[in-house]
C-alpha cells in the first residue's frame, strides 16, 4: 500500500515479556517518528529517525525502550520486560520533510496483561 | 505538566453551524502549531497549521487563529458536516514545524449532530 503500515495491529503480551513493533514507512520518506498514545491522552513523542540514525530519542521513557532503523526504511520499536503501564497505542509516522508533512500509520495497540 | 491543553474533552455541534475547538499552551518557545483529526482505529491526519509569525491561516472550511499574547489557538470549522465528527488534536513544535517531535494536547471529541 501507499501509506505507513504498522504491524501487528494488536498485540497482547504478558508482563515481563519482550515485544517488537514494526513500522513500514512510505517509500522515500527519510524521517520516521514513533509516538505513544495512552488512553485519554494525546500522542506522546518517543523517538525520531533521520535516515538510519536516531536524531532525537529524548522521548523514550526508560532504557527498556529501544528503536532501530538499520537500513533507513523499516523501523522496529523494541520493549523489554514489558509493564502494564506500557499498554497504549504506538503510532508511527513518516515524512519526506518536517513533521507537519508526516503521515501516520494506524498504530499498534499493545496490551500488557 | 501539560504544555498543550485542550480543556474540552468533547463538543457537540449541529450540522451546518460553526465548530470552535480551543487549545492553550504554556511553553513560549513553541513557534509552530498544528491541528490533527483522528477517526477511531486510524492514525491522526494533518489538518491545518500555523506559524507563530501569523495570526490566522485558512484552508477551505477550516481556519486556525493564533493569539500569541494569550498563548491560545482555536480551530474553526464552518459549516460543520457529519464527516467532521472525530477527535481533534492540537499540537505544537519549537522547531518551526521542522523535524523534531510534537507536543500534543489530549484531544477534543467533536460530535456533529444531524
Amino acid at each position: 500500500g501507499a501509506g505507513v503500515s504498522q504491524t501487528p495491529s494488536n498485540k497482547v503480551t504478558e508482563k515481563g515479556k519482550y515485544v517488537e513493533l514494526r513500522c513500514d514507512p512510505i517509500s522515500g520518506h527519510t524521517a520516521l517518528y514513533w509516538y505513544r498514545q495512552s488512553l485519554g491522552q494525546g500522542p506522546e513523542f518517543l523517538i525520531y529517525f533521520q535516515g538510519t540514525g536516531a536524531a532525537d530519542d529524548s522521548g523514550l521513557p526508560n532504557d527498556r525502550f529501544f528503536a532501530v532503523r538499520p537500513e533507513g526504511s523499516v523501523s522496529t520499536l523494541k520493549i523489554q520486560r514489558t509493564e502494564r503501564g506500557d499498554s497504549a497505542v504506538y503510532l508511527c509516522a513518516s515524512s519526506r520533510g518536517g513533521i507537519n508533512e508526516a503521515f501516520f500509520g494506524q498504530g499498534t495497540r499493545l496490551t500488557v496483561v | 505538566d501539560q504544555q498543550v491543553k485542550q480543556n474540552s474533552p468533547s463538543l457537540s455541534v449541529q450540522e451546518g453551524r460553526i465548530s470552535i475547538l480551543n487549545c492553550d499552551y504554556t511553553n513560549s518557545m513553541f513557534d509552530y502549531f498544528l491541528w490533527y483529526k483522528k477517526y477511531p482505529a486510524e492514525g491522526p491526519t494533518f489538518l491545518i497549521s500555523i506559524s507563530s509569525i501569523k495570526d490566522k491561516n485558512e484552508d477551505g472550511r477550516f481556519t486556525v487563529f493564533l493569539n500569541k499574547s494569550a498563548k491560545h489557538l482555536s480551530l474553526h470549522i464552518v459549516p460543520s458536516q457529519p464527516g467532521d465528527s472525530a477527535v481533534y488534536f492540537c499540537a505544537a513544535s519549537n522547531s518551526g514545524g521542522g523535524a523534531d517531535g510534537l507536543t500534543f494536547g489530549k484531544g477534543t471529541h467533536l460530535i456533529i449532530q444531524p
